[in-house]
Protein backbone atom coordinates (compact mmCIF):
# COMPACT_ATOMS: atom_id res chain seq x y z
CA UNK A 1 0.00 0.00 0.00
CA UNK A 2 1.41 3.36 -1.04
CA UNK A 3 -0.90 4.68 1.54
CA UNK A 4 -1.78 9.08 0.88
CA UNK A 5 -0.11 9.90 -2.36
CA UNK A 6 0.74 13.39 -3.47
CA UNK A 7 1.52 15.26 -6.58
CA UNK A 8 3.64 17.55 -7.40
CA UNK A 9 6.50 17.29 -4.58
CA UNK A 10 7.44 20.88 -5.85
CA UNK A 11 5.63 23.65 -7.57
CA UNK A 12 7.07 27.28 -8.35
CA UNK A 13 4.03 29.48 -9.60
CA UNK A 14 4.03 33.02 -10.66
CA UNK A 15 1.12 35.26 -8.90
CA UNK A 16 -2.27 35.05 -11.06
CA UNK A 17 -1.50 31.50 -12.50
CA UNK A 18 -3.18 28.56 -11.51
CA UNK A 19 -3.03 24.84 -10.15
CA UNK A 20 -4.39 21.60 -9.48
CA UNK A 21 -2.52 19.69 -6.24
CA UNK A 22 -3.37 16.12 -6.80
CA UNK A 23 -4.15 13.55 -3.55
CA UNK A 24 -4.91 10.13 -3.71
CA UNK A 25 -5.17 7.20 -0.63
CA UNK A 26 -5.82 3.71 -0.96
CA UNK A 27 -6.65 2.68 2.62
CA UNK A 28 -10.33 3.42 1.49
CA UNK A 29 -11.02 6.18 3.86
CA UNK A 30 -14.19 7.90 3.63
CA UNK A 31 -12.64 11.49 5.09
CA UNK A 32 -10.06 13.80 3.89
CA UNK A 33 -8.00 17.13 4.08
CA UNK A 34 -5.89 19.23 3.20
CA UNK A 35 -3.85 21.27 5.20
CA UNK A 36 -0.92 23.93 5.04
CA UNK A 37 1.65 24.02 7.31
CA UNK A 38 3.68 27.29 7.64
CA UNK A 39 6.48 28.41 10.06
CA UNK A 40 5.55 29.45 13.33
CA UNK A 41 1.77 28.30 12.68
CA UNK A 42 1.71 24.77 12.97
CA UNK A 43 -0.95 23.04 10.59
CA UNK A 44 -4.35 24.24 9.76
CA UNK A 45 -7.16 23.06 7.84
CA UNK A 46 -7.73 24.50 5.16
CA UNK A 47 -11.25 21.84 3.64
CA UNK A 48 -12.27 18.58 4.44
CA UNK A 49 -14.44 16.01 2.92
CA UNK A 50 -15.90 13.80 5.52
CA UNK A 51 -16.77 11.42 2.72
CA UNK A 52 -17.60 10.96 -1.01
CA UNK A 53 -19.86 14.06 -2.23
CA UNK A 54 -19.14 16.66 0.45
CA UNK A 55 -16.46 19.36 1.54
CA UNK A 56 -16.23 21.68 4.07
CA UNK A 57 -14.22 24.98 4.95
CA UNK A 58 -11.83 24.64 7.41
CA UNK A 59 -9.73 27.43 9.29
CA UNK A 60 -8.18 29.28 6.27
CA UNK A 61 -9.97 28.49 3.00
CA UNK A 62 -10.02 31.38 1.16
CA UNK A 63 -8.19 31.42 -1.93
CA UNK A 64 -8.72 27.59 -2.96
CA UNK A 65 -11.54 25.34 -4.00
CA UNK A 66 -11.71 21.53 -3.97
CA UNK A 67 -12.86 18.86 -5.61
CA UNK A 68 -13.83 15.01 -4.15
CA UNK A 69 -13.53 13.30 -7.40
CA UNK A 70 -14.21 9.96 -5.88
CA UNK A 71 -13.48 8.16 -2.55
CA UNK A 72 -9.61 7.49 -3.01
CA UNK A 73 -9.48 11.38 -5.01
CA UNK A 74 -9.39 15.08 -3.31
CA UNK A 75 -7.86 17.69 -5.21
CA UNK A 76 -6.91 21.34 -4.55
CA UNK A 77 -6.77 24.09 -6.11
CA UNK A 78 -5.85 27.42 -6.63
CA UNK A 79 -7.64 29.82 -9.32
CA UNK A 80 -5.14 32.51 -8.77
CA UNK A 81 -2.25 32.22 -6.82
CA UNK A 82 -0.83 34.66 -4.30
CA UNK A 83 2.56 35.38 -2.57
CA UNK A 84 0.53 34.33 0.78
CA UNK A 85 -0.16 30.93 -0.60
CA UNK A 86 3.58 30.40 -0.41
CA UNK A 87 3.78 27.24 2.42
CA UNK A 88 3.81 23.40 2.62
CA UNK A 89 0.49 21.52 1.64
CA UNK A 90 -0.92 17.95 2.89
CA UNK A 91 -3.05 15.86 2.37
CA UNK A 92 -4.25 13.85 4.88
CA UNK A 93 -7.10 10.54 4.96
CA UNK A 94 -8.79 9.24 7.93
CA UNK A 95 -11.01 5.95 8.63
CA UNK A 96 -13.31 5.09 12.48
CA UNK A 97 -11.45 2.38 13.61
CA UNK A 98 -9.25 1.25 16.75
CA UNK A 99 -7.67 5.02 17.14
CA UNK A 100 -11.04 6.62 15.34
CA UNK A 101 -9.33 9.91 15.20
CA UNK A 102 -5.81 8.74 13.42
CA UNK A 103 -5.04 10.67 10.28
CA UNK A 104 -2.73 9.32 7.55
CA UNK A 105 -0.43 12.12 5.82
CA UNK A 106 0.89 12.58 2.37
CA UNK A 107 4.49 13.64 2.02
CA UNK A 108 3.72 17.33 1.02
CA UNK A 109 3.65 20.08 -1.80
CA UNK A 110 6.47 22.41 -1.20
CA UNK A 111 4.71 25.81 -3.49
CA UNK A 112 6.78 28.94 -4.11
CA UNK A 113 4.79 31.61 -4.91
CA UNK A 114 6.44 34.79 -6.43
CA UNK B 1 -7.08 32.91 18.93
CA UNK B 2 -4.48 29.72 19.44
CA UNK B 3 -7.05 27.20 20.51
CA UNK B 4 -3.86 24.49 20.73
CA UNK B 5 -0.82 25.90 22.34
CA UNK B 6 3.37 24.77 22.82
CA UNK B 7 4.53 27.41 24.17
CA UNK B 8 8.04 26.11 23.72
CA UNK B 9 9.35 25.74 19.85
CA UNK B 10 12.22 24.16 20.38
CA UNK B 11 14.00 21.46 23.41
CA UNK B 12 17.41 19.57 23.56
CA UNK B 13 17.96 16.76 25.69
CA UNK B 14 21.00 14.47 26.12
CA UNK B 15 19.95 10.94 24.82
CA UNK B 16 18.78 8.41 27.29
CA UNK B 17 17.33 11.06 29.30
CA UNK B 18 13.64 12.33 29.37
CA UNK B 19 12.14 14.69 27.09
CA UNK B 20 9.17 16.31 28.50
CA UNK B 21 6.99 18.04 25.52
CA UNK B 22 4.22 20.41 26.42
CA UNK B 23 0.69 21.18 25.08
CA UNK B 24 -2.12 23.43 26.78
CA UNK B 25 -5.83 24.23 25.08
CA UNK B 26 -8.64 26.55 25.95
CA UNK B 27 -11.72 24.21 24.46
CA UNK B 28 -12.90 22.06 27.09
CA UNK B 29 -15.06 20.47 24.54
CA UNK B 30 -11.77 18.60 23.14
CA UNK B 31 -12.40 15.55 23.90
CA UNK B 32 -9.83 13.65 22.25
CA UNK B 33 -6.15 14.55 21.96
CA UNK B 34 -3.02 13.21 19.81
CA UNK B 35 0.43 13.33 18.98
CA UNK B 36 2.24 13.79 15.68
CA UNK B 37 6.23 13.38 14.70
CA UNK B 38 7.17 15.20 12.03
CA UNK B 39 10.70 14.38 9.98
CA UNK B 40 12.21 17.14 7.60
CA UNK B 41 10.33 16.76 4.40
CA UNK B 42 8.35 14.20 5.06
CA UNK B 43 4.12 14.45 6.77
CA UNK B 44 3.64 14.23 10.14
CA UNK B 45 2.78 10.25 11.43
CA UNK B 46 0.58 9.43 14.33
CA UNK B 47 2.60 8.72 17.42
CA UNK B 48 -0.11 8.38 20.46
CA UNK B 49 -3.30 9.64 21.44
CA UNK B 50 -5.58 10.23 24.30
CA UNK B 51 -9.19 10.26 25.22
CA UNK B 52 -10.81 12.76 27.65
CA UNK B 53 -11.93 10.22 29.76
CA UNK B 54 -8.49 8.54 30.72
CA UNK B 55 -5.19 10.64 32.19
CA UNK B 56 -2.50 8.63 31.38
CA UNK B 57 -1.77 6.76 28.01
CA UNK B 58 1.31 4.41 27.17
CA UNK B 59 3.47 2.80 24.28
CA UNK B 60 6.69 1.66 24.76
CA UNK B 61 8.86 5.10 25.32
CA UNK B 62 6.15 7.66 24.88
CA UNK B 63 3.62 7.85 27.42
CA UNK B 64 1.24 10.97 27.51
CA UNK B 65 -0.29 12.59 30.23
CA UNK B 66 -3.70 14.97 30.30
CA UNK B 67 -4.72 17.22 33.05
CA UNK B 68 -8.50 18.32 32.54
CA UNK B 69 -8.47 20.64 35.39
CA UNK B 70 -5.39 22.01 33.96
CA UNK B 71 -6.33 22.08 30.25
CA UNK B 72 -2.64 20.43 29.76
CA UNK B 73 -1.25 17.69 28.13
CA UNK B 74 2.43 16.49 28.17
CA UNK B 75 4.63 13.57 26.10
CA UNK B 76 7.14 12.09 27.66
CA UNK B 77 9.84 10.06 25.84
CA UNK B 78 12.00 7.50 27.89
CA UNK B 79 14.87 6.83 26.90
CA UNK B 80 15.13 9.22 24.60
CA UNK B 81 17.33 8.15 21.22
CA UNK B 82 18.70 10.54 18.38
CA UNK B 83 16.21 9.02 16.13
CA UNK B 84 13.36 10.87 18.05
CA UNK B 85 14.52 13.99 16.73
CA UNK B 86 12.02 15.77 15.05
CA UNK B 87 9.24 18.16 15.05
CA UNK B 88 6.26 16.85 17.54
CA UNK B 89 2.75 18.09 17.08
CA UNK B 90 -0.43 18.18 19.25
CA UNK B 91 -3.76 18.32 17.99
CA UNK B 92 -7.05 17.99 19.50
CA UNK B 93 -10.49 16.73 18.21
CA UNK B 94 -13.82 17.41 19.90
CA UNK B 95 -15.98 18.29 16.73
CA UNK B 96 -18.50 15.37 16.85
CA UNK B 97 -18.42 13.28 13.50
CA UNK B 98 -15.50 15.38 11.12
CA UNK B 99 -12.70 14.20 13.09
CA UNK B 100 -11.41 17.75 12.48
CA UNK B 101 -8.33 18.74 14.58
CA UNK B 102 -7.09 21.70 15.71
CA UNK B 103 -3.03 21.73 15.45
CA UNK B 104 0.09 23.15 17.85
CA UNK B 105 2.70 25.24 16.16
CA UNK B 106 4.59 22.59 17.23
CA UNK B 107 8.31 21.87 19.34
CA UNK B 108 11.56 21.03 17.85
CA UNK B 109 12.91 18.46 20.00
CA UNK B 110 16.82 17.22 19.60
CA UNK B 111 18.36 14.67 21.21
CA UNK B 112 21.81 14.92 21.47
CA UNK B 113 24.13 12.18 21.36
Amino acid sequence: NAGVTQTPKFQVLKTGQSMTLQCAQDMNHNSMYWYRQDPGMGLRLIYYSASEGTTDKGEVPNGYNVSRLNKREFSLRLESAAPSQTSVYFCASSQPGPRPYEQYFGPGTRLTVT
Amino acid sequence: DQQVKQNSPSLSVQEGRISILNCDYTNSMFDYFLWYKKYPAEGPTFLISISSIKDKNEDGRFTVFLNKSAKHLSLHIVPSQPGDSAVYFCAASGVSGTYKYIFGTGTRLKVLA
